[in-house]
């Protein structure tokens, strides 16, 4: 079955670092396809945050970094803000279903 | 730059069938540059990728929704459109529409992000 697992919650204090993971499998990840990133705020659309496994669009701050290996991704926000608190969802082709696949999602609490 | 609006009717019978309509603006839906998608997500839950549609009129669908789901593409209005058949309860979800950018590999999609992405629009399917 094709799935890409994340943590259901993570969280940390103002200016720590957090990280937040993404596992997926050989028809995924494992099998090179990129991993892309998106920030849900409360009540608001998805929006892309890291592209292609650690490429940030226009406008998003560098304390949003990407890495990606084998069969697993991460992301990490540096110095959290209380604006970061909001739902974080991998993404990535998959060729068992010929299209797109979200992971879980991870929601981060600024403590 | 370009934005996405979805648009449709809020409420849904079970069995009958969801349609949506997502206006671009900004930037052309015949553009070849681009894919363009649907996504939902359920009230309190995760993402899920529905399909996408290319200017050639070319598809491809989640295959958990394919026997229902269609995609067209209207360029004189530049719009796509959804059409969910025989909905059920589960249908209930925020729908989104969303412009892709896709790597082919031989004419292939292998590789599609989402952005930007519509505000979205909830349809509850409810008798």
């Amino acid at each position: 079955q094709s799935v890409l697992t994340q943590p259901p919650s993570v969280s940390g204090a103002p200016g720590q670092r957090v990280t937040i993971s993404c596992t997926g499998s050989s028809s995924n990840i494992g099998a090179g396809y990129d991993v892309h990133w998106y920030q849900q705020l409360p009540g608001t659309a998805p929006k892309l945050l890291i592209y292609r496994n650690n490429n940030r669009p226009s406008g998003v701050p560098d304390r949003f970094s990407g890495s990606k290996s084998a069969t697993s991704a991460s992301l990490a926000i540096t110095g959290l803000q209380a604006e970061d608190e909001a739902d974080y969802y991998c993404q990535s082709y998959d060729s068992s279903l010929s299209g797109s696949l979200f992971g879980g999602g991870t929601k981060l609490t600024v403590l | 730059q370009v934005q996405l609006l979805e648009s449709g009717p809020g409420l849904v019978k079970p069995s009958e069938t969801l349609s949506l309509t997502c206006t671009v603006s900004g930037g052309p839906v015949s553009s070849g540059s681009y894919y363009w998608s649907w996504i939902r997500q359920p009230p309190g839950k995760g993402l899920e990728w529905i399909g996408y549609i290319y200017y050639s009129g070319s598809t491809n669908y989640n295959p958990s929704l394919e026997s229902r789901v269609t995609i067209s593409l209207d360029t004189s209005k530049n719009q796509f459109s959804l059409k969910l058949s025989s909905v059920t309860a589960a249908d209930t979800a925020v729908y989104y529409c969303a412009r892709t950018s896709v790597i082919t590999i031989f004419g292939v999609v292998r590789n599609n992000w989402f952005d930007p992405w519509g505000q979205g629009t909830l349809v509850t399917v409810s008798s």
